[in-house]
């Protein structure tokens, strides 16, 4: 069957690290894979984009790796601040006859501690 | 730019009852919107996918009569949850997709409508 599935743990890291959040999809191909920020009672924010023929992609302090072998996307949030606790999304992008679709994994709680 | 406004942004209902959310871009054309369910603590959840002038389509599962959904115009899109029951109490969540090639894979989303069905 078709899975998506990040950290199911809440993350806690201090202020300055690197937060790593893991993105592993079993049974899909994706055209692409997006990264979302959610704040509690909101919608998402989109962060980062990355199409299947990219490895890598960058943003400021933001940094997501995918591996369509090892079904696996890596985000890197470097220097981490308080303010970037969260809960973060990911979602496999696909192409269907409606155009483009998001399939979103459960999220993981990211908690940065000053 | 890119903003998705929802209205309204919480509602309380009686069981029985319709209820109509409004999802409007504010400062593009969305050619597609998109509905979302969130339970506390899950996964968004696609519903239907809408195309200006057209039917929507639903995801498997959900119940077309049930959840109507129009998109009369390049900036709005309603969702409209007819004879609600206290389990369609949840946290529905729009989004839209440019006309545009550039940004044709970015969806920006709303800020969501807190759903409670009494």
């Amino acid at each position: 069957s078709q899975k998506i599935e990040q950290n199911s743990e809440a993350l806690n890291i201090q202020e300055g690290k690197t937060a790593t959040l893991t993105c592993n999809y079993t049974n899909y191909s994706p055209a692409y894979l997006q990264w979302y920020r959610q704040d509690p009672g909101r919608g998402p924010v989109f962060l980062l984009l990355i199409r299947e023929n990219e490895k890598e992609k960058r943003k400021e302090r933001l940094k997501v790796t995918f591996d369509t072998t090892l079904k696996q996307s890596l985000f890197h949030i470097t220097a981490s601040q308080p303010a970037d606790s969260a809960t973060y999304l990911c979602a496999l992008g696909y192409w269907d006859n409606q155009g483009g679709k998001l399939i979103f994994g459960q999220g993981t709680e990211l908690s940065v501690k000053p | 730019g890119a903003v998705v406004s929802q209205h309204p942004s919480w509602v309380i209902c009686k069981s029985g009852t319709s209820v109509k959310i409004e999802c409007r871009s504010l400062d593009f054309q969305a050619t597609t919107m998109f509905w979302y369910r969130q339970f506390p603590k899950q996964s968004l959840m696609l519903m239907a996918t809408s195309n200006e002038g057209s039917k929507a389509t639903y995801e498997q599962g959900v119940e077309k009569d049930k959840f109507l959904i129009n998109h009369a115009s390049l900036t709005l899109s309603t969702l409209t949850v007819t004879s609600a029951h206290p389990e369609d109490s949840s946290f529905y969540i729009c989004s839209a997709r440019e006309r545009s090639l550039e940004t044709f894979y970015e969806q920006y989303f709303g800020p969501g409508t807190r759903l409670t069905v009494t």
